[in-house]
């Protein structure tokens, strides 16, 4: 079965310094592993995903991440934090073998201070 | 880029009544479409697996009965909660798969903007 975990509830950078949000996942057979993006009352928005290739992903707004198979993780990075990107989080994962259920984990809010 | 649209975006309801919620991929077709529930301050959780033209999936613990899904075409997939209850109220949230290759696309499902019910 498909599992991701965000260790973290919450995340509290200051503007410009690095963030990182965290994730780790398990899954039965070759990850697809996704971030999203969520503000108050909205949808949800796509930031990057990891499918096969680089294991440094790059996305949307600056972000990037960094795929680790022995670890299981794939955390999510930023070099410079801006206070606009203070959100809800979410880590994803589906597997490769067929099915395209996608699997979130619990979120991370991140708070950037000026 | 994909589109997905819902609608109504926010909903106000009574008890005892029907909600239908609509969610329509706006540039591509989708033969598969997602549906989730988000709790205040929570994560997505998956409801059910909707495909074009035939019966949908539940989740374990979803009731098929009070949450119908129809998936009439490959651009519109609804969902109707039948019989609110106040502990209906949720933020309801579709996406869909995008059925073209090009681009990788297929790998992608596209979100949308949630529909907001709340049954007093």
């Amino acid at each position: 079965a498909q599992s991701v975990a965000q260790p973290e509830d919450q995340v509290n950078v200051a503007e410009g310094n690095p963030l990182t949000v965290k994730c780790t996942y398990s899954v039965s057979g070759n990850p697809y592993l996704f971030w999203y993006v969520q503000y108050p009352n909205r949808g949800l928005q796509f930031l990057l995903k990891y499918i096969t290739g680089d294991n440094l992903v790059k996305g949307s707004y600056g972000f990037e991440a960094e795929f680790n198979k022995s670890q299981t993780s794939f955390h999510l990075k930023k070099p410079s934090a801006l206070v606009s990107d203070s959100a809800l989080y979410f880590c994803a994962v589906r597997d490769d073998t067929g099915g395209f259920k996608t699997i979130f984990g619990a979120g991370t809010r991140l708070f950037v201070k000026a | 880029g994909a589109v997905v649209s819902q609608h109504p975006s926010w909903v106000i309801c009574k008890s005892g009544t029907s909600v239908k919620i609509e969610c329509r991929s706006l540039d591509f077709q989708a033969t598969t479409m997602f549906w989730y529930r988000q709790f205040p301050k929570q994560s997505l959780m998956l409801m059910a697996t909707s495909n074009e033209g035939s019966k949908a999936t539940y989740e374990q613990g979803v009731e098929k009965d009070k949450f119908l899904i129809n998936h009439a075409s490959l651009t519109l997939s609804t969902l109707t909660v039948t019989s609110a209850h106040p502990e209906d109220s949720s933020f309801y949230i579709c996406s869909a798969r995008d059925l073209g290759l090009a681009g990788g696309r297929s790998y992608e499902q596209y979100f949308g903007p949630g529909t907001r019910l709340t049954v007093t």
